[in-house]
């Protein structure tokens, strides 16, 4: 069973620019949920995503942005770039919702706005 | 708030010695709290979770606990060894608008052998 698989791995942006990210979950899971990592501050929540709907979405401005096809894979674009953006921005999948369910991550994918 | 203060932040231990994560969380409703391993360069992925009509739950050299009236649990791992070394993440669910799992700032275990 293939993993969840984040695209691209390393991406290089200029300030103001915007930027797509992918994410296909697990076949059959039906939750995508993104996280932002960066040093000393651990997974932060950015949304989450079940059967297209948006569930719930973390404490990041409106530039941050995401969606959900009917396939499950999910995107999340982030515009008018600022170079706090820089992070690892992870992807996690869930059979269901995920409460009280595993999530599975993505190795992520590296942004760094210069 | 929504909150999971995860401590310590860096834990150095020698191997064969255990090693103690503390986590405490805000929301009483939370039920469900995961822990996570990401080594260096890697994914995190889940090594253990506990529900909240569980007090203690193991598997093989680790174990979690769970203390809802103090809303706090804790990771321990016992005879550990250098391939124990990585960041450690415990999470809760935090049911505001709508539920979602809320991840403690991490805890980077090395273990010296």
């Amino acid at each position: 069973k293939a993993g969840v698989t984040q695209t691209p791995r390393y991406l290089i942006k200029t300030r103001g620019q915007q930027v797509t990210l992918s994410c296909s979950p697990i076949s059959g899971h039906r939750s995508v949920s993104w996280y932002q990592q960066t040093p000393g501050q651990g997974l932060q929540f950015l949304f989450e995503y079940f059967s297209e709907t948006q569930r719930n979405k973390g404490n990041f401005p409106g530039r941050f942005s995401g969606r959900q096809f009917s396939n499950s894979r999910s995107e999340m674009n982030v515009s008018t770039l600022e170079l706090g953006d820089s992070a690892l921005y992870l992807c996690a999948s869930s059979l269901d919702l995920s409460l009280d369910t595993e999530a599975f991550f993505g190795q992520g994918t590296r942004l760094t706005v210069v | 708030g929504e909150n999971v203060e995860q401590h310590p932040s860096t834990l150095s231990v020698q191997e064969g010695d255990s090693a103690v994560i503390k986590c405490t969380y805000s929301d009483s409703a939370s039920n469900y709290f995961p822990w996570y391993k990401q080594e260096l360069g890697k994914r995190p992925q889940l090594i253990i979770d506990i529900r909240s009509n569980v007090g203690e739950k193991k598997d093989q050299r680790i174990a979690v606990t769970l203390n809802k009236t103090a809303k706090h649990f804790s990771l321990h791992i016992t005879e550990t060894q250098p391939e124990d070394s990585a960041v450690y993440f415990c999470a809760a669910t935090i049911y505001n608008q709508g539920g979602k799992l809320i991840f403690g700032q991490g805890t980077e275990l090395s273990v010296k052998p």
